[in-house]
């Protein structure tokens, strides 16, 4: 059973604390993402990777920054955290996607999320 | 700007009987689609998915159907169970975006007994 596994799922922190939340996918993925959910809003996209050592900005960076030091595992830093930064966040996976309507890569596997609470 | 959105932030329905959950999107460049499924306190789940060359497809109790020029889809589950209840996250993705998903706002779909 393929797994996308977020090591918190709650965290409670203070405002200004740096904050690590930790990705790690066993399904040797080349995508991998970082999304938050928040009521009314949905999933917003807030950074991504296609390869080691490789990321790109969402639709929401800042005050994020990432690093992919190895293929298997996608972590999301908060250099320091702010209140409005308190949400769920949530990992994601997919392959690499080749043809134009690919399907498989399309489908990103989520893990199951980690509850950030920012005091 | 939301890219994609889904109007009807809940959806109540009895067992049974049909449940659609709508949602439209603005990018012209979207060509593939999906629904996801999420319980609370886990991650989403795939649903089904439909690519701009079909207008319908069908995996068991869910269809999912494609009116591309009026930029437009929506998700039928028929029929209801109460194991539905969940919000419902449509999403999109171009060709050449990097296979990242624009999401919806979400459906909360409630299936009542």
């Amino acid at each position: 059973d393929v797994k996308v596994t977020q090591s918190s799922r709650y965290l409670v922190k203070r405002t200004g604390e740096k904050v690590f939340l930790e990705c790690v996918q066993d399904m040797d993925h080349e995508n991998m993402f970082w999304y938050r959910q928040d009521p009314g809003l949905g999933l917003r996209l807030i950074y991504f990777s296609y390869d080691v050592k490789m990321k790109e900005k969402g639709d929401i960076p800042e005050g994020y920054s990432v690093s992919r030091e190895k293929k298997e595992r996608f972590s999301l830093i908060l250099e320091s955290a702010s209140t409005n930064q308190t949400s769920m966040y949530l990992c994601a996976s997919s392959p690499l996607g080749a043809t134009r309507i690919s399907s498989g890569a399309n489908v990103l596997t989520f893990g199951a999320g980690s509850r950030l609470t920012v005091l | 700007d939301q890219q994609v959105k889904q109007n009807s932030p809940s959806l109540s329905v009895q067992e049974g009987r049909i449940s659609i959950l709508n949602c439209d999107y603005t990018n012209s460049m979207f060509d593939y689609f999906l629904w996801y499924k999420k319980y609370p306190a886990e991650g989403p789940t795939f649903l089904i998915s439909i690519s701009s060359i079909k207008d319908k497809n069908e995996d068991g109790r869910f269809t999912v159907f494609l009116n591309k020029s009026a930029k437009h889809l929506s998700l039928h589950i028929v029929p209801s169970q109460p194991g539905d209840s969940a919000v419902y996250f449509c999403a999109a993705s171009e060709t050449g975006g990097g296979n990242k998903l624009t999401f919806g706002t979400g459906t909360q779909l409630k299936v009542e007994l």
